[in-house]
Parts: structure tokens; C-alpha cells; sequence
């Protein structure tokens, strides 16, 4: 299974900033997925970032909102871009395993919109 | 499209009872299916998968699903529950071939002593 880090592992944030989420995987991967887990729900797909191409954005979700970058094939950023109360959420960075059967995912980010 | 149900968002059993977490899956094509789960203030862990090979799937932590597709169903079982299974449970679905997951709604479990 892949190693994925993410920081930071939470942060409380004012409304209107932005903040920017790091995901670092111990291995090579072509795909990369970023996940929104609102309080007490589940997870929804916000965008698959692929290296050397834009980020697909679910329905619901746009770049200027989260913006998504992937210099590498070990490494995405998703920004949160002016965030809102509403944004607060758990972030969670995702990769296919081998095979592209199940995923693995990250720690997740806590954030809280204050 | 892929959808999944789980019945309850909300389940408690005794410690040592029989634990059955409940999963209903909509899909067109064959899917692949899994469980993870999520301790308090972690991220997801896979605790089984089932991708076309044998029906009964066992996993990590003692537990075990059934893929039984005239029920559509991917019910997780643990014959003796322990205080360290109390956590969100998610069933997951995802199309072979498909790069996406769809998660079911979560399944609270709590264990009573």
C-alpha cells in the first residue's frame, strides 16, 4: 500500500484567507484524487489531478475554488481558496492502489472556518 | 452510475455481539466493492475488498463481507465485537475500469461493554 502524507493536519482558519494543502506520496502515481468530508457526512470527490494536465472538477466543485496543482508524480496541492464557515471540513488526498482496485488515503486535513 | 446505501447511520452492539453493518450497491456494470474504516481524527483504511474473485471476502480486524449480487448487497460482519472496532464505517463502489469511488453515506458503530 502507498504512504501518503498530508499537511497540515488541521488548521483554523479566518474567513476570506486561503490555505493550501500538501500531499506527498511515497511512490510514483499517475492519478491523485482530493476528497471533501463535510461534519458527519461522507466523502465527496472534489477533482482527479493528473501530472502534466489540468485537474477534473466533479459537479458542484470549480478551479477558482479549489485550485489543484501537480508538479510531479509524487506531489498535489489543493487550495482553498476565500474560504467561507461552510468550508469546513475534513480534505483528504487519495491514490489508486495497484491495479487501480482500491485507494489509499491520506490523514486528512481538519480545517476549521472561523 | 454507481450508488450505495447503508442502512443505519447509526449501529450499537455489546462488546463480544455480532457485529452486521449493512451495504446496498447500484451499479450497471460489475463493481468492484469495498469497506474502510475511520478512527476518530484519521484518515480512511481499507478493511476489505471484493473484485471478482471469491465471494466471501475476509479482511483486517476480523472482519468479513459477502458479495451477493441478487441481493445487491456487501454486508460487513465480525463475529465478536471489541471496543477498538467503535469507528465510522464507509462502503465504497466504484466501476471496473472507472477511476472514481462513490461513497455510501457512513455507518457509526459504538460498542457497549
Amino acid at each position: 500500500s502507498a504512504v501518503i502524507s498530508q499537511k497540515p493536519s488541521r488548521d483554523i482558519c479566518q474567513r476570506g484567507t486561503s490555505l493550501t494543502i500538501q500531499c506527498q506520496v511515497d511512490s510514483q502515481v499517475t492519478m491523485m484524487f482530493w476528497y471533501r468530508q463535510q461534519p458527519g457526512q461522507s466523502l465527496t470527490l472534489i477533482a482527479t489531478a493528473n501530472q502534466g494536465s489540468e485537474a477534473t472538477y466533479e459537479s458542484g466543485f470549480v478551479i477558482d475554488k479549489f485550485p489543484i496543482s501537480r508538479p510531479n508524480l509524487t506531489f498535489s496541492t489543493l487550495t482553498v481558496s476565500n474560504m467561507s464557515p461552510e468550508d469546513s471540513s475534513i480534505y483528504l488526498c487519495s491514490v489508486p492502489g495497484r491495479g487501480n482496485t482500491e485507494a489509499f488515503f491520506g490523514q486528512g486535513t481538519r480545517l476549521t472556518v472561523v | 452510475a454507481q450508488s450505495v446505501t447503508q442502512l443505519g447511520s447509526h449501529v450499537s452492539v455489546s462488546e463480544g455481539a455480532l457485529v452486521l453493518l449493512r451495504c446496498n450497491y447500484s451499479s450497471s456494470v460489475p463493481p468492484y466493492l469495498f469497506w474502510y474504516v475511520q478512527y476518530p481524527n484519521q484518515g480512511l483504511q481499507l478493511l476489505l475488498k471484493y473484485t471478482s474473485a471469491a465471494t466471501l471476502v475476509k479482511g483486517i480486524n476480523g472482519f468479513e463481507a459477502e458479495f451477493k449480487k441478487s441481493e445487491t448487497s456487501f454486508h460487513l460482519t465480525k463475529p465478536s465485537a471489541h471496543m477498538s472496532d467503535a469507528a465510522e464505517y464507509f462502503c465504497a463502489v466504484k466501476a471496473q475500469g472507472a477511476q472514481k469511488l462513490v461513497f455510501g453515506q457512513g455507518t457509526r458503530l459504538t460498542i457497549n461493554p
